[in-house]
């Protein structure tokens, strides 16, 4: 089973700042990662598939990079509502599909 | 739009068993796969399983392998989850989501289930 590891668990940023968060995979995953935002109360929502490629009606402010075991999400502006729990996903080697345990954004 | 509509909260005793619903609409059912995911009070997300649409295929986690299934009836665009003999670790919010290309493209809303005696 492929490990998912995201850094760091909590990352406190100022709106407007840019923030980065990463993940990393145990083994290589190619480009077969998504991203999640998760709101207090709310499912998950996908932000970013195949590493790089924003899922409909995503602002241009979220942008994913990496491949193999090395990922990144930035967020270039932060605004309110992007304070959240983000998730990484692998969907390359499945079953079972296995998930980052999310790094908490919050408000500096 | 897609959308998936869940069933709503269950309250189970240790040893019972919850079947959760998960309504499809906005799109050709058959056409996509559905998982389950589930989230335990303050924890991130666990894969629990997942179910094509099309023919009825299913792989589950190992964890839960005996105790889960997963089923969906064509005629109403739903899928069903059920986990057998419930303990206390299993009190968690259940999600149903549309798969595609193995990523999570669309999520239900959730629903709890608490495991209490």
């Amino acid at each position: 089973e492929i490990v998912m590891t995201q850094s760091p668990a909590t990352l406190s940023v100022s709106p407007g700042e840019r923030a980065t968060l990463s993940c990393r995979a145990s083994q290589s995953v190619s480009s077969n990662l998504a991203w999640y935002q998760q709101k207090p109360g709310q499912a998950p929502r996908l932000l970013i598939y195949g590493a790089s490629t924003r899922a409909t009606g995503i602002p241009a402010r979220f942008s994913g990079s990496g491949s193999g075991t090395e990922f990144t999400l930035t967020i270039s502006s932060l605004q309110s509502e992007d304070f959240a729990v983000y998730y990484c996903q692998q969907y390359n080697n499945w079953p079972p599909d296995t998930f980052g345990q999310g790094t908490k954004l919050e408000i500096k | 739009q897609v959308q998936l509509v869940q069933s709503g909260a269950e309250v189970k005793k240790p040893g019972a068993s919850v079947k959760v619903s998960c309504k499809a609409s906005g799109y050709t059912f058959t056409s996509y796969g559905i998982s389950w995911v589930r989230q335990a009070p303050g924890q991130g997300l666990e894969w629990m399983g997942w179910i094509s649409a099309y023919n009825g295929n299913t792989n589950y986690a190992q964890k839960l392998q005996g105790r889960v299934t997963m089923t969906t009836d064509t005629s109403t665009s739903t899928a069903y989850m059920e986990l057998r003999s419930l303990r206390s670790d299993d009190t968690a919010v259940y999600y149903c989501a549309r798969i595609l290309k193995g990523y999570f493209q669309h999520w239900g809303q959730g629903t709890l289930v608490t495991v209490s005696s």
